[in-house]
C-alpha cells in the first residue's frame, strides 16, 4: 500500500463549479497535511496546510481534513482555467520531519 | 512564504560529465533541505535529506556516491551528479524547511538536466 494515495484524474470541471481533490494516507502518526499545486515543468508551489480536524479556508480553497478516516481534501470553489494543474497532496508523518508526497491528481479546468 | 532560490533552471552536459545544482534558502534558515527527482508525468520522488553540517541521508535505490549532497551551511545546499548519463536526465528540485515538527516545505524552481 502507497504511503499517500491520491486519484491521478484526470478530473475535470467546467469553469467556475467545485473541485474537489482526495488523499488518504497510512501512517496514523502523520501530524502535517499539504497541498501543493504544480504546473507542467514548474515546480510545486504551496496552497494550504491543515495540522486539526475539521475545514480550513482560504480564499477558494478548503482543505478538509479527517484524522480518524486517514482522509484530507482540498476543494476548489468557482473553479478557473487558470487552477488546471497538477495537485499533489503531502503529508509529514508524526515524529518526523520528511514529508511523502502522493502521485497528484491533474485537474482540467473547462472554460 | 519563504523564498528558495535554485540554480541552475536548466543545464545540458556531455554524457561522463558532473553537474552541480545549487539550493539557497534566500530568507530564513534551513536546517533541513530536501532533493527530489521528478521524471515526466511522474510524481515527486525523495533522492535525500540534507542537514547542515551532517552526512545526507539517502532513500533507498539512490547511489550516494553519483549524487553527492553537501550543505555546507544554513542557507546552501547543492547536488552534484556525477558522471552523468541520459538515464539521469529528469527535473531536480529542491525544498527547504525551518526545523519546526510540521512546518511546510518551500520548494526551489527546479533544475531541467538534460544529459546528451
Amino acid at each position: 500500500q502507497k504511503e499517500v494515495e491520491q486519484n491521478s484524474g484526470p478530473l475535470s470541471v467546467p469553469e467556475g463549479a467545485i473541485a474537489s481533490l482526495n488523499c488518504t494516507y497510512s501512517d496514523r502518526g502523520s501530524q502535517s497535511f499539504f497541498w501543493y499545486r504544480q504546473y507542467s515543468g514548474k515546480s510545486p508551489e504551496l496552497i494550504m496546510f491543515i495540522y486539526s480536524n475539521g475545514d480550513k479556508e482560504d480564499g477558494r480553497f478548503t482543505a478538509q481534513l479527517n484524522k480518524a478516516s486517514q482522509y484530507v481534501s482540498l476543494l476548489i470553489r468557482d473553479s478557473q482555467p487558470s487552477d488546471s494543474a497538477t495537485y499533489l497532496c503531502a503529508v509529514g508523518p508524526g515524529g518526523g520531519f520528511k514529508t511523502i508526497f502522493g502521485a497528484g491528481t491533474r485537474l482540467f479546468v473547462k472554460a | 512564504g519563504a523564498v528558495v532560490s535554485q540554480h541552475p533552471s536548466w543545464v545540458i552536459c556531455k554524457s561522463g560529465t558532473s553537474v552541480k545544482i545549487e539550493c539557497r534558502s534566500l530568507d530564513f534558515q534551513a536546517t533541513t533541505m530536501f532533493w527530489y527527482r521528478q521524471f515526466p508525468k511522474q510524481s515527486l520522488m525523495l533522492m535525500a535529506t540534507s542537514n547542515e553540517g551532517s552526512k545526507a541521508t539517502y532513500e533507498q535505490g539512490v547511489e550516494k556516491d553519483k549524487f553527492l549532497i553537501n550543505h555546507a551551511s544554513l542557507t546552501l545546499s547543492t547536488l552534484t551528479v556525477t558522471s552523468a548519463h541520459p538515464e539521469d536526465s529528469s527535473f531536480y528540485i529542491c525544498s527547504a524547511r525551518v526545523l519546526v515538527l510540521g512546518s511546510e516545505a518551500f520548494f526551489g524552481q527546479g533544475t531541467r538536466l538534460t544529459v546528451v
